[in-house]
């Protein structure tokens, strides 16, 4: 699977938007991007899953380029409740590209946003 | 909605005592993992499992072992404990692949002294 690279940490005020990309440049054809939130103390949480062009919902946008070598997630009008760490991902969404050997799943470091008042 | 449960929240073990974490989820998923997170090193993949009995060693199988004898639950051992296995410990399973979405549970903080 894809190693992924991230900024550290970003930090914003409530009501701006944040956006996070991600450099992915070994990205398969059968690969999705997928991006996860955490807050202290809990397990990762979905927010979005996009495989090309632009994915929207409820939550977050996610925005990839024609050549999928990276992904931005968009948060808009953050509030004080989306500090946390994200994490993009990179993976087949199949079973079969986690049985081939060598095939390694890793979450990398996250971005850690801190939203200020 | 899919919940992965595990079995402790907190948990302190002596060196050399062997320990098991206990995952389960509800959903029929074919896949379930175990991470450890540390404060710099984000998530990595101890193990995982497609099927019943079956497994795959991810990025740190070291001084691990797991077992998956029912589909719903997946156990993570660690044959002696060691103080450097102090970590938390997070459970996920998903229903197709690795990249598909992953649920995760609340977490296992455990402690080894």
């Amino acid at each position: 699977l894809a190693k992924t690279t991230q900024p550290i940490s970003m930090d914003s005020y409530e009501g701006q938007e944040v956006n996070i990309t991600c450099s992915h440049n070994n990205i398969a054809t059968n690969d999705y991007i997928t991006w996860y939130q955490q807050f202290p103390s809990q397990g990762p949480r979905f927010i979005i899953q996009g495989y090309k062009t632009k994915v929207t919902n409820e939550v977050a946008s996610l925005f990839i380029p024609a050549d999928r070598k990276s992904s931005t997630l968009s948060l808009p009008r953050v509030s004080l409740s989306d500090t946390a760490v994200y994490y993009c991902l990179v993976g087949d969404r199949k079973g079969l590209m986690i049985k081939a050997a060598g095939n390694k799943l890793t979450f990398g470091g996250g971005t850690r946003v801190l939203v200020k008042p | 909605d899919v919940k992965v449960t595990q079995s402790s929240r907190y948990l302190v073990k002596r060196t050399g005592e062997k320990v098991f974490l206990e995952c389960v989820q509800d959903m029929d998923h074919e896949n379930m993992f175990w991470y450890r997170q540390d404060p710099g090193l984000g998530l990595r993949l101890i193990y995982f499992s497609y099927d019943v009995k079956m497994k795959e060693k991810g990025d740190i199988p070291e001084g691990y072992s797991v077992s998956r004898e029912k589909k719903e639950r997946f156990s993570l051992i660690l044959e002696s404990a060691s103080t450097n296995q102090t970590s938390m410990y997070l459970c996920a399973s998903s229903l197709v692949g690795a990249g598909d979405e992953q649920y995760f549970g609340p977490g296992t903080r455990l402690t080894v002294t």
